[in-house]
């Protein structure tokens, strides 16, 4: 089976600041994607950043960045300049099984992140 | 493209009423996902079709628990004999295997929140 662990149920950054979520999970799969996914205040999730498990280099988009350590098995998310759209729920999800089996995702817990401006 | 929509957005309904819920994926999307969330934590899976054919349910999802997708298109979850302890927010998501790239993401929709009397 796999699980995932968020273990900071609540977060608070200040505005421009930068702010790291944790995430650790286990898996017997070998090749799989991991994501973050992001739930604002009654509105729909949507996905924040991607990482391919057989990629050594981790993943960016723009303001948002993951340090991989696969061996670890551990995905943090890192958020550089805070702006006060970002805030929400943020969920780990991995991993996604690639390109076989179907691509049904364990989500965590979740972590809130709050923007202080 | 208008992404995934869920009706009704909000449902109240006394316990022992049945209630459905329909799902319209991203019309190119050949995979449809029902999960179901509590307050304060993630999504949990609970069954996803691949175009008609329904692949695989959670073990959460109890007999009372019924989903189709007929024609591989919109998608509905009916709860019969409904429980206080089904009260959740239900979100549908979708993805598409086409043309062989698989990027595993899921696409929400914005959720069909359940509250059972």
């Amino acid at each position: 089976a796999q699980t995932v662990t968020q273990s900071q149920p609540e977060m608070s950054v200040q505005e421009a600041e930068t702010v790291t979520l944790s995430c650790t999970y286990d898996t017997s799969e070998s090749d799989y994607y991991l994501f973050w996914y992001k739930q604002p205040p009654s509105r729909q999730m949507i996905l924040v950043i991607r990482q391919e498990a057989y990629k050594q280099q981790n993943a960016t988009e723009n303001r948002f960045s993951v340090n991989f350590q696969k061996a670890a098995k551990s995905f943090s998310l890192k958020i550089s300049d805070s702006q006060l759209g970002d805030a929400a729920m943020y969920f780990c999800a991995p991993p996604g099984i690639s390109n076989f089996g179907n691509e049904k995702l364990t989500f965590g817990t979740g972590t809130r992140l709050t923007i202080i401006p | 493209d208008t992404g995934v929509s869920q009706d009704p957005r909000h449902k109240i309904t006394k316990r022992g009423q049945n209630v459905t819920f329909r799902c319209d994926p991203i019309s190119e999307h050949n995979r449809l996902y029902w999960y179901r969330q509590t307050l304060g934590q993630g999504p949990e899976f609970l069954t996803y079709f691949q175009n008609e054919a329904q692949l695989e349910k959670s073990r959460l999802l109890s007999d009372r628990f019924s989903a189709e997708r007929p024609k591989g298109s919109f998608s509905t979850l009916e709860i019969q004999r409904t429980e206080q302890g089904d009260s959740a927010m239900y979100l549908c998501a979708s993805s598409s295997r086409s043309s062989g790239l698989n990027t595993g993401e899921l696409f929400f929709g914005e959720g069909s929140r359940l509250t059972v009397l």
